[in-house]
């Protein structure tokens, strides 16, 4: 299995629900990452984790909250957002953190209401 | 902090014909990755090729190709023989301890 899994792959949700992403992968790797992706532009780092700790937190307001409960799975809970955060979320994963590639997966297009 | 920096948002190339995309980067660092990821209208971050940084030699992989001019903190990729599937968001991104993005150079292929 080589895939980076990210469900849902759309989500529209209000501004005061709290709703959560969730994001796979079976390949042993034990860095995850989330990234958010406005329209044309490039991915911007949210947070790292490496061997289920959090390594990097790139200043991310609190109603973003990240969950890695076990080496295979990433999760980013969402609270309160704002229409601004409407953007595509991308989980990347890779074998460790330092000087490896990273696996990305389909991404989950949010849309704040 | 590592800073990437792709100078061409838009590029075009003639179908079957060569392009090359420009990307800087900075670091202090001795030992990273490098890469160019492609990003089609569906969003997913394809990867085209890596670049070790110890490695002098430049990696190919098939119709792509880098320049790594690790002195002079420079990576370009080539695109030999363009096809229309080509035609993407094209990133450069370094990586050590996490992933920076350049901002992207839109390819368009004509036929």
């Amino acid at each position: 299995d080589t895939e980076v899994t990210q469900t849902p792959k759309h989500l529209v949700m209000g501004m005061t629900n709290k709703k959560s992403l969730k994001c796979e992968q079976h390949m042993g790797h034990r860095a995850m990452y989330w990234y958010k992706q406005k329209a044309k532009k490039p991915p911007e780092l949210m947070f790292v984790y490496s061997y289920e700790k959090l390594s990097i937190n790139e200043s991310v307001p609190s109603r973003f909250s990240p969950e890695c409960p076990n080496s295979s799975l990433l999760n980013l809970h969402l609270h309160a957002l704002q229409p601004e955060d409407s953007a595509l979320y991308l989980c990347a994963s890779s074998p460790r953190q330092t000087n490896t590639e990273a696996f990305f997966g389909q991404g989950t297009r949010l849309t704040v209401v | 902090a590592q800073t990437v920096t792709q100078s061409q948002p838009e590029m075009s190339v003639q179908e079957a014909e060569t392009v090359t995309l420009s990307c800087t980067y900075d670091t202090s660092e001795s030992d990273y990755y490098l890469f160019w990821y492609k990003q089609p209208p569906s969003r997913q971050m394809i990867l085209v090729i890596r670049q070790e940084a110890y490695k002098q030699q430049n990696a190919t992989e098939n119709r792509f190709s880098v320049n790594f001019q690790k002195a002079a903190k420079s990576f370009s990729l080539k695109i030999s023989d363009s096809q229309l599937g080509d035609a993407a968001m094209y990133f450069c991104a370094y990586k050590r301890d996490d992933m920076r993005f350049g901002a992207g150079t839109r390819l368009t292929v004509k036929p």
